[in-house]
């Protein structure tokens, strides 16, 4: 079945500082990929997203790129900020069923847990 | 154009009584999912719904769960004979249907922070 693994947290980091949080997947097909941000007591709101091969998803200055031939996903921020601690969640979504057109459940990893510190 | 709704945002409930947790999709949302998030955990799908169908549930326990999502009015998870176990944090999300965007796309509600005493 599909699967998503998160590197292991939680993250500590000073403000400016180089953010790289790893996300591999194991999954059939061609699945879309994405990462969402939860930020305390809230709700999850995506973050980015990439549906093929190679493809970069891009938001508030975090970036990550769809590499099958690693199976990863890994999210980077060049410069972190206080306001970036939350938990982050790398998730992804089968090909669309052909049927319906919409992808069924979402696959998630287990989530890392940021603080940025001023 | 609201977000998902979720009511109420926190329930507290004792052994042996009833949940039930409401979501109300995006306007021209036809997908609904529901999720469950232990603590220190990520999320756990447990069913997807469309009008009236539940297309998949793998995810649900067998017992004392289930959903729904009506013609009229919003989708339902219903926790029956709840278990301190059932103590969550339980989300929904929702997707358009075919050809009203894009539908690998799931938009989540604040959620609903159960408690079982």
């Amino acid at each position: 079945g599909n699967s998503v693994t998160q590197m292991e947290g939680p993250v500590t980091l000073s403000e400016e500082a180089f953010l790289t949080i790893n996300c591999t997947y194991t999954a059939t097909g061609y699945p879309s990929l994405f990462w969402y941000v939860q930020y305390p007591g809230e709700g999850l709101q995506l973050l980015l997203k990439a549906t093929k091969a190679d493809d970069k998803g891009s938001n508030k200055g975090f970036e990550a790129t769809y590499r099958k031939e690693t199976t990863s996903f890994h999210l980077e921020k060049g410069s972190v900020q206080v306001s970036d601690s939350a938990v982050y969640f790398c998730a992804l979504s089968p090909h669309p069923n052909s049927h319906t057109g919409a992808n069924s459940k979402l696959t998630f990893g287990k989530g890392i847990t940021l603080s940025v510190r001023p | 154009n609201a977000g998902v709704m979720q009511n109420p945002r926190h329930l507290v409930r004792r052994r042996g009584q009833e949940a039930r947790l409401r979501c109300s999709p995006m306007k021209g949302h036809s997908h609904v999912y529901w999720y469950r998030q232990l603590p220190e955990e990520g999320l756990k799908f447990m069913v997807y719904l469309q009008k009236e169908n539940i297309i998949d549930e793998s995810g649900m326990p067998k017992e004392r769960f289930s959903a729904e999502f009506p013609k009229e009015g919003p989708s339902i998870l219903r926790i029956q004979q709840v278990v301190r176990g059932d103590s969550a944090a339980y989300f929904c999300a929702s997707s358009p249907p075919v050809g009203g965007g894009s539908t690998d796309t799931q938009y989540f509600g604040p959620g609903t922070r159960l408690t079982v005493l």
